[in-house]
């Protein structure tokens, strides 16, 4: 099975959106509201910010969201702050295989 | 609040076993949830190796599968995860998590990661 498709970086100017997409095919992100998303600051471990396509765990600010169409899962951060700089992960379910699987990353830079 | 933390040897040979331990305080593991580990290095990313419940669930993934075993020892509340014959391909930080058992498929907790590499 194939990494989910993330794009390498995006960056956005303080108080601006951004948006972040994970590309999966039907046997994961397509089949089943099971996407997570993981913000990894360096040196640090990740921590889940969005799981079941929009939800968001206690205490992860409004400012993230998520969504998804299809075959592709979506991550929102409105608002953009430095502190939000960091490493982005989105993972899916897969059906198939009974397993999880993780996107290559995305790398935001607040300029 | 539930913490976890991994440890083992940062050193393997290669062909050898990879072992690591996770020590879980603030929860019992025998209450519930799947118990897991991930990796990540600079070639492979992040990595879902697999999970296993005190009920005796477990799930790999299908890439490591033949290599991996979880275990869960519930009189010490820890968790191990061993790799057998381990190549250069598996350096990397492994990290020891939580995910939920209904079906919730995501990494609740996370342990703050041990980085392994594999060297003669």
């Amino acid at each position: 099975q194939s990494a989910l498709t993330q794009p390498a970086s995006v960056s956005g100017s303080p108080g601006q959106s951004i948006t972040i997409s994970c590309t999966g095919t039907s046997n994961d992100v397509g089949s089943y509201n099971r996407v997570s998303w993981y913000q990894q600051h360096p040196g640090k471990a990740p921590k889940v910010i969005i799981y079941e396509v929009s939800k968001r765990p206690s205490g992860v600010s409004n400012r993230f969201s998520g969504s998804k169409s299809g075959n592709t899962a979506s991550l929102t951060i409105s608002g953009l702050q430095a502190e939000d700089e960091g490493d982005y992960y989105c993972s899916s379910y897969v059906h198939s295989t009974t397993s999880l699987l993780f996107g290559g990353g995305t790398k935001l830079t607040v300029l | 609040q539930v913490q976890l933390q991994e440890s083992g040897p940062g050193l393997v040979k290669p062909a050898e076993t990879l072992s690591l331990t996770c020590a879980v305080s603030g929860y019992s593991i025998s209450s519930g949830y799947y118990w897991g580990w991930l990796r990540q290095s600079p070639v492979k990313g992040l990595e879902w190796i697999g999970i296993m419940s005190q009920s005796g669930y477990a799930y790999y993934n299908p890439s490591l599968k033949s290599r991996v075993t979880i275990s869960l020892d519930t009189s010490k509340n820890q968790f191990s995860l061993k790799v057998n014959s381990v190549t250069d391909t598996d350096t990397a930080v492994y990290y020891c998590a939580r995910q939920p058992a209904n079906g919730e498929w995501y990494l609740q907790e996370w342990g703050q990661g041990i980085l392994v590499s594999v060297s003669s």
